[in-house]
């Protein structure tokens, strides 16, 4: 069984750029919610969608975005990138009931320059 | 606003001993726990869970206590081994409100099991 395939692992992208990170969820799973990881912070809640509408939403400005298709697929897209937004993004697909047990991707560590 | 605090960062233990991870929480909507292990450039996996009508969950080397009138978690690695060296994560989730659908995060603790 395929894991959480998360592309691509890494990315080097300029200050005001913007840039799309891909995940595919396990086969079968309907959920599927971002994180962002850095030192500071920890693990910090972006986005969770489930059958293509977005449920809940984290504390980040407008310019983290993101979609999921009718095969659950999901993208996420920052724009304007700043210096800050450099982290670990993380991709974690559950079959989208409660509590949530997710399967987490490895990751698109973002390096913003 | 961190509503799920791990005030250790750092743990340091003997091979054979016992390893304590703890965990505090704030928010009193939240009723599932569960901790995550992480390796550097891999993403977090699910190591253990409890639910709030418990108060002990154990599997194999891996015990979750859970102190709902003090807002505390805690794992127990017994006995610790140096392949659990590794970041730890607590986290929490509940089913009303904001806390619906998602995982609220400590910042983790770095434990390292030495021979």
């Amino acid at each position: 069984k395929a894991g959480v395939t998360q592309t691509p692992r890494y990315l080097i992208k300029t200050r005001g750029q913007q840039v799309t990170l891909s995940c595919s969820p396990i086969s079968g799973h309907r959920s599927v919610s971002w994180y962002q990881q850095t030192p500071g912070q920890g693990l910090q809640f972006l986005f969770e969608y489930f059958s293509e509408t977005q449920r809940n939403k984290g504390n980040f400005p407008g310019r983290f975005s993101g979609r999921q298709f009718s095969n659950s697929r999901s993208e996420m897209n920052v724009s304007t990138l700043e210096l800050g937004d450099s982290a670990l993004y993380l991709c974690a697909s559950s079959l989208g009931l409660q509590p949530a047990n997710y399967t987490f991707g490895s990751g698109t560590r973002l390096t913003v320059v | 606003d961190q509503q799920v605090k791990q005030n250790s960062p750092s743990l340091s233990v003997q091979e054979g001993r016992i390893s304590i991870l703890n965990c505090d929480y704030t928010n009193s909507m939240f009723d599932y726990f569960l901790w995550y292990k992480k390796y550097p450039a891999e993403g977090p996996t699910f190591l253990i869970s409890i639910s709030s009508i418990k108060d002990k969950n154990e599997d194999g080397r891996f015990t979750v206590f859970l102190n709902k009138s003090a807002k505390h978690l805690s794992l127990h690695i017994v006995p610790s081994q140096p392949g659990d060296s590794a970041v730890y994560f607590c986290a929490a989730s509940g089913n009303r409100g904001s806390t619906l659908g998602r995982l609220y995060f400590g910042r983790g603790t770095q434990l390292t099991v030495w021979p």
